[in-house]
């Protein structure tokens, strides 16, 4: 079964660098989303992206986010100056039209 | 957008069936109920969707009943596999294309020998 996959699976930063998340959708699908879930909490959305677009973002995704799909098969999240309270678990997920979406099995950031 | 309240935790035992209710008392005529599923470091897995009366797939049967106010996941027959947290979800049904999850806190299912 097709998976969307996602590297790397642990990436450890200091406080203030930039960090880049990469993920490989599924190869047919059109609709591509970031969520987050800090240690014991709530799986959160952040954004979903179409058709080279973004289509809707959370408050969280501020100015220190962005995505991009560089070419074709990679979907990028990019965190331009970290801060401690980004440190959580990074899912990327994609899907075909609507339901459902599936998800890889996330990006573990540690700021330091 | 319909709020969920699902129980926090289950303990359930090798071989049982175990039921997840969800009250959705705000679910309005277009939502679908969405399942998934999230083990231990892992992404969520969508473990099935309905609409209204009953859904079964190879995984697990959803039960909606006539008013829609809540749902029950069915797990047949669990293993120490199934452990795992299970989430109800409110929302846009399959052909709503690119709208965001919004997950609540979910069920911590855990399935002793």
């Amino acid at each position: 079964e097709p998976e969307v996959t996602q590297t790397p699976s642990h990436q450890v930063t200091q406080m203030g660098q930039e960090v880049i998340l990469r993920c490989v959708p599924i190869s047919n699908h059109l609709y591509f989303y970031w969520y987050r879930q800090i240690l014991g909490q709530k799986v959160e959305f952040l954004v979903s992206f179409y058709n080279n677009e973004i289509s809707e973002k959370s408050e969280i995704f501020d100015d220190q986010f962005s995505v991009e799909r560089p070419d074709g098969s990679n979907f990028t999240l990019k965190i331009r100056s970290t801060k401690l309270e980004d440190s959580a678990m990074y899912f990327c997920a994609s899907s075909q039209s609507g339901q459902p979406q599936h998800f890889g099995d996330g990006t573990r950031l540690s700021i330091l | 957008l319909a709020k969920t309240t699902q129980p926090i935790s289950m303990d359930s035992y090798e071989g049982q069936e175990v039921n997840i209710t969800c009250s959705h008392n705000n679910i309005a005529t277009n939502d679908y109920i969405t399942w998934y599923q999230q083990f231990p470091s892992q992404g969520p897995r969508f473990i099935i969707q309905g609409y209204k009366t009953k859904v079964t797939n190879e995984v697990a049967s959803l039960f909606i009943p006539a008013d829609r106010k809540s749902s029950t996941l069915s797990l047949p027959r669990v293993s120490l596999s199934d452990t795992a947290v299970y989430y109800c979800l409110v929302g846009v049904g399959p052909e709503a294309a690119g709208n965001k999850l919004t997950f609540g806190g979910g069920t911590r299912v855990l399935v002793k020998p």
